[in-house]
């Protein structure tokens, strides 16, 4: 069966600092990898979509970026940290394109603090 | 610009009756929507999915309808239980972009 999992679960930064958010898949091939954020009272924003090993689309414009260096992992980084940085980081995987459905799996999520 | 909207951000319910939440959308041709459950300090995990041409989908104590004309989702819990609480995304595929659009979600919280 699949997994995906994310560290840290918790993290706490100031500001200036840099960030490197890990998310690794298991049990799958060529998935499609997401990275969202969630901040307090808001929906989901996807940050990065990627369909492959070094494709990254990038859906807001910000300090964040996102790198794919190997099938199953994403990592999101950052060289400086903003207070607005603060949320819920939640990666994401879903079946590629030509899969049935697109329902999209979440990993449990970082949450990150920037002080 | 692309919308979507969950009816409400917070519902309250006593344990046994029917939940209804509502998931309304403007600007978007979507090929499908999604329905999610998301746990306090959890991700949120997939119930539901329902196609452009679906009116209807069932799943246990689960029903979502879809209707494109008036361009709204109902998503329906029955006989809801106290661990029905969680709050509800829905989220949109759009038919011509491939990513997922998320609503901000309803809080249900079911009491006994």
């Amino acid at each position: 069966s699949q997994t995906i999992h994310q560290w840290p679960a918790t993290l706490v930064q100031p500001v200036g600092s840099p960030l490197s958010l890990e998310c690794t898949v298991e049990g799958t091939s060529n998935p499609n990898l997401y990275w969202y954020r969630q901040a307090a009272g808001r929906g989901l924003q996807l940050l990065f979509y990627s369909v492959g090993i070094g494709q990254i689309s990038s859906e807001v414009p910000q300090n964040l970026s996102a790198s794919r260096p190997q099938d199953r992992q994403f990592i999101l980084s950052s060289k400086k940290l903003l207070l607005s940085d603060s949320g819920f980081y939640l990666c994401a995987w879903s079946v590629g394109m030509r899969g049935r459905y697109n329902e999209q799996f979440f990993g449990p999520g970082t949450r990150l603090t920037v002080l | 610009s692309q919308k979507i909207e969950q009816n409400s951000e917070a519902l309250n319910i006593q344990e046994g009756k029917t939940a209804t939440l509502t998931c309304n959308y403007t600007n978007y041709s979507p090929a499908y929507l999604q329905w999610y459950r998301q746990d306090p300090g959890r991700g949120p995990v997939f119930l539901l999915l329902i196609r452009e041409n679906e009116k209807e989908k069932r799943k246990e104590r689960l029903k979502v309808t879809f209707d494109t004309t008036l361009k709204q989702s109902l998503f329906h819990i029955t006989a809801s239980q106290p661990a029905d609480s969680a709050t509800y995304l829905c989220a949109l595929r759009s038919s011509t972009l491939g990513r997922l659009y998320f609503g901000r979600g309803t809080q249900l919280t079911v009491w006994p």
